[in-house]
């Protein structure tokens, strides 16, 4: 199995700008999990999806930030506007259930100018 | 404050050494589990342990688990250079609730 992917792996934007980061997850995987994780705020959880179905989205900052989920192969984590306090390591990770060993993606280094 | 918390923050050891993490939690919980995360990379799972399991061995790692104290550990025998990471809790509340990840361990194995 190739694991979890994730794209691009970096990027740089300019602020204002619209930022979509992409997952694909494990094959046969119901749940899918979005994380940001930087040195101030460790690791965080921005929403999760269980059948591709959004269960929790309370981590989510604000409205700039949205995530979908269209079918069991792929989500989209996007930013827009982006501002320079959304630079982090954004992962992705995916497991049978939301409970369950969870597997993570390569991450995105997103860097907001 | 959160629901896994780690202790110590960072730990440094030489090789050969046993390395020692705790982690703490609130609620009860379904199960517990240990990942580690090399610098710039996404977090490997390392080991499950269940509510009902007091302890679990895979390979130098060996993971205990205390209902009671709400509390688990995770030992790391003869460390190697390798080793050096950081190591997360995660513990899964019931209802099929997702993971919720502690803060973190910085292990740092020198030769």
């Amino acid at each position: 199995d190739a694991g979890v992917i994730q794209s691009p792996r970096h990027e740089v934007t300019e602020m204002g700008q619209e930022v979509t980061l992409r997952c694909k997850p494990i094959s046969g995987h119901n749940s899918l999990f979005w994380y940001r994780q930087t040195m101030m705020r460790g690791l965080e959880l921005l929403i999760y999806f269980n059948n591709n179905v959004p269960i929790d989205d309370s981590g989510m900052p604000e409205d700039r930030f949205s995530a979908k989920m269209p079918n069991a192969s792929f989500s989209t984590l996007k930013i827009q506007p982006s501002e320079p306090r959304d630079s982090a390591v954004y992962f992705c990770a995916s497991s049978l259930a939301p409970q369950e060993t969870q597997y993570f993606g390569p991450g995105t280094r997103l860097l907001v100018l | 404050s959160q629901q896994g918390e780690e202790d110590p923050q960072a730990l440094s050891i030489q090789e050969g050494e046993n390395a020692t993490m705790n982690c703490s939690y609130k609620t009860s919980i379904n199960n517990l589990q240990w990942y580690r995360q090399n610098s710039g990379r996404g977090l490997v799972h390392l080991i499950l342990i269940r509510s009902n399991e007091r302890e679990k061995h895979s390979g130098r790692l060996r993971v205990t688990l205390d209902t009671s104290k709400k509390s688990s550990s995770l030992l790391i025998t003869a460390s190697r250079a390798a080793d050096t990471a950081s190591y997360f809790c995660a513990s899964s509340t019931g209802g099929g609730n997702k993971l919720t990840f502690g803060t973190g361990t910085q292990l740092k194995v020198e030769l």
